[in-house]
């Protein structure tokens, strides 16, 4: 099936500085990837709808200044939470669509800032 | 290492049936177990569940976890045509991460 890889899989980051996480679609071409966050004990919120070659769509509440997002191209996007604080800290997973469609769920990503 | 297994691929019924999900695990300290439906956008969640035995619904919907067996079913009573999707599993363990099952692809026919 297809594979979506997400890098880093743990970061620990000092206060105020940005921390970038790729998102990559390794065996198709993902024109539409999704990133979330997951707080504790609850389910993932969708953070974001990032498609390829255009700006984000982010969803209400979401600082899109803070979470910068890009997708260059068809393999990849990236997501950058920019001056980071330790509110910050959580799991953020990106998943992207086939043309199926289906999804598929990167690994996830641990941040934590201190 | 942690997986989810979910049963079966792929299902297709005709409109008013009623449909089982399965979804099985193997996690290292067991956090919850989440239920997800992935139409043509992101997937949209549908239940959280942490303690076994106890009955979650909404609407025709319903899951119940069963911690000893390490499993979990989602119910769909009297399906409609607009449930068709797939319907993803995940599974929060020690690591803390989130572990998705394949998913299982349910059509429902008029």
């Amino acid at each position: 099936g297809a594979v979506v890889s997400q890098h880093p899989s743990w970061v620990i980051c000092k206060s105020g500085t940005s921390v970038k996480i790729e998102c990559r679609s390794l065996d198709f071409q993902a024109t539409t990837m999704f990133w979330y966050r997951q707080f504790p004990k609850q389910s993932l919120m969708l953070m974001a709808t990032s498609n390829e070659g255009s700006k984000a769509t982010y969803e209400q509440g979401v600082e899109k200044d803070k979470f910068l997002i890009n997708h260059a191209s068809l393999t990849l996007s990236t997501l950058t939470v920019t001056s980071a604080h330790p509110e910050d800290s959580s799991f953020y997973i990106c998943s992207a669509i086939t043309k199926q469609p289906e999804a598929f769920f990167g690994q996830g990503t641990r941040l934590t800032v201190v | 290492e942690d997986k989810v297994v979910q049963s079966p691929l792929s299902l297709v019924v005709h409109e008013g049936d009623t449909v089982t999900l399965n979804c099985s695990y193997e996690v290292t300290n067991f956090r919850s177990l989440l239920w997800y439906k992935q139409e043509k956008k992101a997937p949209t969640f549908l239940f959280m569940l942490t303690s076994s035995g106890i009955e979650k619904k909404s609407g025709r919907l319903s899951s119940i976890l069963d911690k000893k067996e390490l499993s979990s079913i989602l119910n769909i009573t009297a399906t409609q045509t607009g449930d068709s999707a797939i319907y993803l599993c995940a599974v929060e363990g020690g690591s803390e991460k989130l572990v998705f099952g394949k998913g299982t692809k349910l059509t429902v026919n008029p």
